[in-house]
């Protein structure tokens, strides 16, 4: 067990819908990152927070959004979901940046119809 | 952009083998990560590297700066370890970090 938990862990909707993706950090770890892991994509590097503050952006989506609240919970928001967009969704914390060991949580799987 | 390759892509042996999967990148990192993921799908961190040699049991992993390579070696081999095996880097210039496609590992009893 890593220490970091995402909710919920499976999720299927329809095509154009909203959904929001949580996650909860190791206690003590101030960065977080969401991942997305498809068949033909592979892992990818979707954003980053730290203490709050959005710090790095990869390949992120403009339909896709995310936020670290106060108390570093944070949250991905994926609208206008399109069948491209099934995937395995995981969130990982660490102390620091990305000199830090990260700890990934279980992930979330997502299906689109 | 950080290129990462793996090697082999897929690997099969015995239990009991002395076990090699390589990486390589393209662009200077600040430290290299090797992941194992389990056919559940869970990620498991095994080693963060940024120069050297660092060991955890079985496991072995290895970092040269200079060639850009590192190696992930297991000894004595278990059909337990059978997973695959995900090196990614972080820094260079890019933001997040950048995975290689995996090893998929299979130890045969």
């Amino acid at each position: 067990d890593s220490g970091v938990t995402q909710t919920p862990k499976h999720l299927i909707t329809a095509t154009g819908q909203r959904v929001t993706l949580r996650c909860s950090p190791r206690s003590g770890d101030l960065s977080v990152y969401w991942y997305q892991q498809s068949l033909d994509q592979g892992l990818q590097f979707l954003i980053q927070y730290y203490n709050g503050e959005e710090r790095a952006k990869g390949n992120i989506l403009e339909r896709f959004s995310a936020q670290q609240f106060p108390d570093l919970h944070s949250e991905l928001n994926l609208s206008s979901l399109e069948l491209g967009d099934s995937a395995l969704y995981f969130c990982a914390s660490s102390v620091m940046g990305l000199s830090s060991e990260q700890y990934f949580g279980p992930g979330t799987r997502l299906t689109v119809t | 952009k950080n290129e990462v390759e793996q090697s082999p892509q897929n690997l099969t042996a015995q239990e009991g083998e002395f076990i090699t999967i390589n990486c390589s990148y393209s662009v200077g990192i600040s430290a290299l990560h090797w992941l194992q993921q389990h056919p559940g799908g869970g990620i498991v961190s095994l080693f963060m590297l940024s120069s050297g040699k660092k060991k955890h049991g079985r496991l072995i992993a290895t970092i040269n700066i200079q060639e850009k390579h590192s190696s992930l070696h297991i000894t004595a081999s278990h059909p337990r370890d059978s997973a695959v095996y995900i090196c990614a880097v972080g820094g260079g210039g890019a933001d997040g970090l950048t995975f290689g496609k995996g090893t998929h590992l299979i130890i045969q009893p």
